[in-house]
């Protein structure tokens, strides 16, 4: 079993819709929750982070971790066709070395 | 602000042939990172350097695979020789502090 799960995808929406991303996890140990997004041909970029349990917001992007559950959300409200692109979801103890999760292909249908 | 820069952006080789890929990191980042990105999956951990030691190289292929940062700046990383499943996009990323890391556009590999 993987430490950190992610449905591969892709998955599709039409333009304006709320869409939702999930990765879950085993290690109990990770403090540091990271939501990264990567276009075709480009480096990961830092999305959002979340610390311990909780939400956290940014515009139209909203981060929720579930410490209890080991499962981690990342929301787009309103989304458009720049979104498209693949989010990783990345985790980390206190060392701060990173473990991710495959990615999830995001396609918005204009 | 200069992002991290990554050289060349691809290369296409045959196996057993040797390839090498360099990294310039963001000026005063002192940590730097190798990962290896298959098509389809999470970027896997090579090396990590802080300054110009190894932190951790547990998952580096160390027959095949060798890197390193000299004065704590520009990294190399090499592949000697090269076998079909090293293909795939070698990401450098460097950072200041913690959690978050800056990735260069990667160079995609190839081999034949």
């Amino acid at each position: 079993q993987k430490e950190v799960e992610q449905d591969p995808g892709p998955l599709s929406v039409p333009e304006g819709a709320i869409v939702s991303l999930n990765c879950t996890y085993s290690n109990s140990a990770f403090q540091y929750f990271m939501w990264y997004r990567q276009y075709s041909r480009k480096g990961p970029e830092l999305l959002m982070y979340t610390y311990s349990s909780g939400n956290k917001e940014d515009g139209r992007f909203t981060a929720q971790v579930d410490k209890s559950s080991k499962y981690i959300s990342l929301f787009i409200r309103d989304s458009q066709p720049s979104d498209s692109a693949t989010y990783l979801c990345a985790m980390s103890n206190s060392n701060y070395q990173l473990i991710w999760g495959a990615g999830t292909k995001l396609i918005i249908k204009p | 602000e200069a992002g991290v820069a990554q050289s060349p952006r691809y290369k296409i080789i045959e196996k057993r042939q040797s390839v090498a890929f360099w990294c310039n990191p963001i000026s005063g980042h002192a940590t730097l990172y190798w990962y290896q990105q298959i098509l389809g999956q999470g970027p896997k951990l090579l090396i990590q350097f802080q300054n110009n030691g190894v932190v951790d190289d547990s998952q580096l292929p160390k027959d095949r695979f060798s890197a390193e940062r000299l004065k704590g700046v520009d990294s190399t990383l090499k592949i000697q020789p090269a076998k079909l499943e090293d293909s795939a996009v070698y990401l450098c990323a460097s950072s200041l502090a913690g959690y978050e890391q800056f990735f260069g556009p990667g160079t995609r590999l190839t081999v034949l």
